[in-house]
Parts: C-alpha cells; structure tokens; sequence
C-alpha cells in the first residue's frame, strides 16, 4: 500500500518568514495530495490540495509543489503568522478522486512572534 | 450546512465496556471514513464506506472493531470490548465523490 512519509517532524520559525514542509509517497500511482491543518484540540482542517496533472498551486500565503517524477511535494508558507501555528499533515491517494487517504506523520508548525 | 457530527464528544469507559461512536456526515455526500489519530501511529484510516457500503476495512484493528452505515446519514463505530489501547481521537469524515474529506470534531475516547 501507500506510504507516505514527512519532514521536518516539528519546525519553528520566526514570524515572517517562511516554512517548508517536505512529503514523500511511494505509489506512483498516487494522484491527489491535499494538505490539512490542525489546530490543538481541533479537527484536521484542508488547507489546499494538489492533483497529478498539476505542478504547482498556489492560495494566498500557501502554495503545494509537486514532482512527480521524485514522488514528493511540498507545503510553502510565506509570511507567516503567529495563528499558522499548528500540525500539518500531507496525504495521497490513489485514484480519480480524493478517497482512501494515507496521511505522513504531521509536522508542528511553531510562529514566535 | 452544520458539517460532520460526532457524538458523543468525550467518551470514559472501563476496560471490557462496549464503545459506540456515532457519526453524521454532511447530507449528499456518499462517501464516510472513520480515522484514528493516537500520537504514537498518528492519523489512521480504519475504515469507508461508498454509498453506505463498507469498501475497505484493513485498517480495521482487529474483531473487537466494527462499523455499519444503515443510512445516508449515519454511522457507528463500536468497540466491544475495549481496552487502554484504544483511547485515542476517532474521527469521522465524509466526502462528495471521494473528493476533499471535511471531518467531524472528533470523539476523545479514554479506556481505562
């Protein structure tokens, strides 16, 4: 099955500037990668997502990269804020739509101020 | 629309009790997942369902799990009997065509 593995676990930074967050997977049939995020005690919220035809999407602060040749993309958040601290997990899955995803394992997300 | 339900929202059992969550997923969409986020293993998926059809059930930890969806609009995930080992965050989503996943607030259940 798919595995889907992420970096850096936990990742701090000062605000504004910006934060990185890498995800591999493993089934190059995978075709949908969203990013969700987590606030503490809260639900996992989708943040943006990115399907297999596209390269790059962008919204605002956040943008996803995908190779997918390498089999990995990426989470970029430019200026941060204080209230982009959270957990974020990326997620693929294998199919024509978003169904039966495999999450990597979050990365804590700290703004100082 | 009031999004994914969940309740109850903070369950304590005993060890050997029976466990019910509940889920109702957002009306018209035809898809449900159940998930588990503990620290140690993270967010895993247990189990979906297609148009109240269960589809996959690996992730299913053992017999002591199961999941029905009698209707569109409602789930249960039962744990019977529970132990320490299953206190964790169940959470429910639901989807339109297996699309983007909206989840539920989740259900904090403690075994002890």
């Amino acid at each position: 099955g798919e595995n889907v593995e992420q970096h850096p676990s936990t990742l701090s930074v000062q605000e504004g500037d910006s934060a990185v967050i890498k995800c591999t997977y493993s089934d190059s049939a995978s075709n949908y990668f969203p990013w969700y995020k987590q606030e503490l005690g809260k639900r996992p919220q989708l943040i943006i997502d990115i399907r297999s035809n596209v390269g790059e999407k962008k919204d605002q602060r956040i943008a996803v990269t995908l190779n997918k040749t390498a089999k990995h993309f990426s989470l970029h958040i430019t200026e941060t804020q204080p209230e982009d601290s959270a957990v974020y997990f990326c997620a693929a899955s294998i199919g024509a739509a978003g169904n039966k995803l495999t999450f990597g394992g979050g990365t804590r997300v700290l703004v100082k101020p | 629309d009031a999004g994914v339900i969940q309740s109850p929202r903070h369950e304590v059992t005993e060890m050997g009790q029976e466990v019910t969550l509940r889920c109702k997923p957002i009306s018209g969409h035809d898809y449900l997942f159940w998930y588990r986020q503990t620290m140690m293993r993270g967010l895993e998926l247990l189990i979906y369902f297609n148009n109240n059809v269960p589809i996959d059930d690996s992730g299913m930890p053992e017999d002591r799990f199961s999941a029905k969806m009698p209707n569109a609009s409602f789930s249960t995930l039962k744990i019977q009997p529970s132990e320490p080992r299953d206190s964790a965050v169940y959470f429910c989503a639901s989807s339109l065509g297996g699309d983007t996943q909206y989840f539920g607030p989740g259900t904090r259940l403690t075994v002890l």
